[in-house]
């Protein structure tokens, strides 16, 4: 089992859908993140959750929901998007101490039309 | 505030020499870390190599090293014997280490393999 999963891999959703992206890690870390990568801009952190309280929000439009139910598992829920929030999202975990050195996901590539 | 610069937005290297991939970064703070990563095609992030500011040694892991100039503000990556798999885009990133879980991300250089 890879490190970090994310799914799905793809994703095309219409504005009034609503959907969640999912992600789990298997490296037995106590945080996990949430980043949005648009074309032609850096990374951008959207959400973080350390031992599954959430401790950082980034100004983030409230269609955008995360839910982090254990240490293993990351949720993004997605209501009546934007085409702008089309994106890679990715999904990251990382120990609380240390480094904090953070292992990424493969992503989800998101198109909203 | 923190910032990350990536100077070089694309890079050719021939296959089996070595290439460094510029990253300077802009910090007040005494204690940080510097990461680099690298996204292939497929998206995945995948980290590399760490380097935190108070290590006397520049870091390496296996064919990355990291030329850390602490005065100039520098973390410069150096690859070794470019493979074809090392295109793609690098990114370098910095993180306060106070209890901020905030990775700053530079805006990437793309490196091309030659065969």
């Amino acid at each position: 089992e890879t490190g970090v999963t994310q799914t799905p891999r793809h994703l095309v959703m219409g504005m009034t859908n609503k959907k969640s992206l999912k992600c789990e890690q298997h490296l037995g870390h106590n945080a996990m993140y949430w980043y949005k990568q648009s074309a032609k801009k850096p990374l951008e952190l959207m959400f973080v959750y350390s031992l599954e309280e959430r401790v950082e929000n980034n100004s983030v439009p409230s269609r955008f929901s995360p839910e982090c139910p254990n240490s293993s598992h990351l949720f993004l829920h997605l209501h009546t998007l934007q085409p702008e929030d089309s994106a890679l999202y990715l999904c990251a975990s990382s120990q609380v101490e240390g480094s904090k050195t953070q292992y990424f996901g493969p992503g989800t590539r998101l198109l909203v039309l | 505030a923190q910032k990350i610069t990536q100077t070089q937005p694309g890079m050719f290297v021939q296959e089996k020499e070595a290439v460094t991939l510029d990253c300077t970064y802009d910090t007040s703070d005494q204690s940080y870390g510097l990461f680099w990563y690298k996204q292939p095609s497929s998206g995945e992030m995948i980290f590399l190599i760490y380097q935190g500011s108070y290590d006397e040694q520049n870091a390496t892991e296996g064919r990355y090293s990291l030329n850390f100039q602490k005065a100039r503000k520098s973390a410069n990556l150096v690859i070794s014997a470019s493979q074809l798999g090392d295109s793609a885009m690098y990114f370098c990133a910095m993180r306060r280490m106070d209890s901020s879980y905030k990775l700053i991300f530079g805006s990437g250089t793309r490196l091309l393999v030659r065969p």
